[in-house]
């Protein structure tokens, strides 16, 4: 089946730790997209990226770095420099004005 | 700054109730206006989605009323059931070099009682 795969589902992590969260889809979908979600405040866009090897920043990018070496991978790390690191993190991926799909997220908290 | 407003963060009715969410939005250049529907623990999925070329769209028991001129659109569910409880969020995109990449609002956290 198609989909959007995240990995882990949940991950604890020190602080002053890099870590990083797998996606990979199968949807042959050029755009992918790193959300986080934290309550009451819906989802913020960390990174985006459109083709290989090209990225933007998003609204929340401080703290965070992406790759994008392949169509159906798109990383993220979250890095000793994000202060609040502790969410759950989205994957999603979209083809032009299609629906925009996502994983079923990663939940990361700092110890 | 928030580019979509959504409200009520949220909401109570008994089954067969109709819930009604609202969303407002700054930006006249969004073009694609979804709502997504969320359970705990899970991505969130694409319930229905309008453009703004409509003032109404229905699927199921799910409406989307669309007002341009005064840039809001709200999600009515029909007959709600228990199993419709989730947290429910509107979203904006913009038809631009943004990535088509959506703006969420805040969510609605929906509760349907028996």
């Amino acid at each position: 089946d198609g989909g959007i795969t995240q990995s882990p589902k949940y991950l604890f992590r020190k602080e002053g730790q890099n870590v990083t969260l797998s996606c990979e889809q199968n949807l042959n979908h050029d755009a992918m997209y790193w959300y986080r979600q934290d309550p009451g405040q819906g989802l913020r866009l960390i990174y985006y990226s459109q083709i290989v090897n090209d990225f933007q920043k998003g609204d929340i990018a401080e703290g965070y770095s992406v790759s994008r070496e392949k169509k159906e991978s798109f990383p993220l790390t979250v890095t000793s420099a994000q202060k609040n690191p502790t969410a759950f993190y989205l994957c999603a991926s979209r083809q032009g004005f299609g629906e925009l799909f996502f994983g079923e997220g990663s939940r990361l908290t700092v110890l | 700054q928030q580019q979509v407003k959504q409200s009520p963060q949220s909401l109570i009715v008994q089954k067969g109730g109709i819930p009604i969410i609202n969303c407002a939005y700054e930006n006249t250049a969004f073009d694609y206006f979804p709502w997504y529907q969320q359970f705990p623990g899970k991505g969130p999925a694409l319930l229905i989605a309008i453009r703004p070329d409509v003032s109404e769209k229905k699927e199921g028991r799910f409406t989307i009323s669309f007002n341009k001129s005064a840039k809001q659109f709200s999600l009515h569910i029909m007959d709600s059931q228990p199993g419709d409880s989730a947290t429910y969020f509107c979203a904006a995109s913009l038809n631009s070099n943004s990535g088509y990449a959506l703006n969420f609002g805040k969510g609605t956290s929906l509760l349907v009682t028996p």
